[in-house]
């Protein structure tokens, strides 16, 4: 079965600190590999995907993420933060294509001045 | 465009009485339509998810149930709310090449 682990429930970073949001994918199958952000009180916005194409993905706000097998990680960054970089992220990994993704526990960004 | 609308926003509702909150997306036909549950400090939760008109499938065993009575509306109920039901719902479709897409959510709080 399809799992993803998120490593740190919290991270804090500087603004304009190198931002480092850690996934671990258990997958029994190629898998579809997601990142999402969420805002207080809203829903989830897609941050990038990765779909067995090129292993470095770019997403949107300057966030990448790269899939590396031999690690099962799927870890998120960005070079440098902002403030309104503060949110929770999750990552997630889709059983069928992109049908039914199962996400991680998720990890909340704290940015400070 | 593709759009998907959820509400309520909020909703406060006593133990054992009933719920309804409804999910309707535009622009797309036939959507793959799911509900997720967000409890305080914790992950996504798949409830249901629907891959066509009346057919629902539910991932955990709960108080609530899900119907789909038109092809773009996706309903989560409850005849009677438990405190244990509170949290942040959260309605998503997708379709081929798109992904998810997740409504704004409700915030549910049974008191």
């Amino acid at each position: 079965a399809q799992s993803v682990t998120q490593l740190g429930s919290h991270v804090s970073v500087s603004e304009g600190a190198l931002v480092l949001l850690r996934c671990n994918y258990s997958s029994s199958v190629p898998p579809y590999l997601f990142w999402y952000v969420q805002y207080p009180n809203q829903g989830l916005q897609l941050l990038l995907k990765y779909t067995s194409a090129a292993t470095l993905v770019k997403g949107i706000n300057g966030f990448e993420a790269e899939f590396k097998k031999s690690e099962t990680s799927f870890h998120l960054t960005k070079p440098s933060a902002h403030m309104s970089d503060a949110a929770e992220y999750f990552c997630a990994v889709s059983k069928e294509g992109f049908q039914k993704l199962v996400f991680g526990t998720g990890t909340r960004l704290l940015v400070s001045p | 465009s593709q759009t998907i609308h959820q509400w309520p926003a909020t909703l406060v509702q006593p133990v054992g009485s009933p719920l309804s909150l409804e999910c309707t997306v535009e622009g797309t036909s036939n959507p793959n339509l799911y509900w997720y549950r967000q409890a305080a400090g914790r992950g996504l939760q798949l409830l249901f998810y629907s891959i066509g008109i009346g057919q629902i499938s539910s991932e955990v065993p709960q108080n609530l149930s899900a119907s789909r009575p038109q092809d773009r509306q996706f309903i989560l109920s409850s005849k009677k709310l438990l405190l244990s039901d509170s949290g942040f719902y959260l309605c998503a479709w997708s379709g081929g090449i798109y992904g998810y897409t997740f409504g704004s959510g409700t915030r549910l709080t049974v008191v």
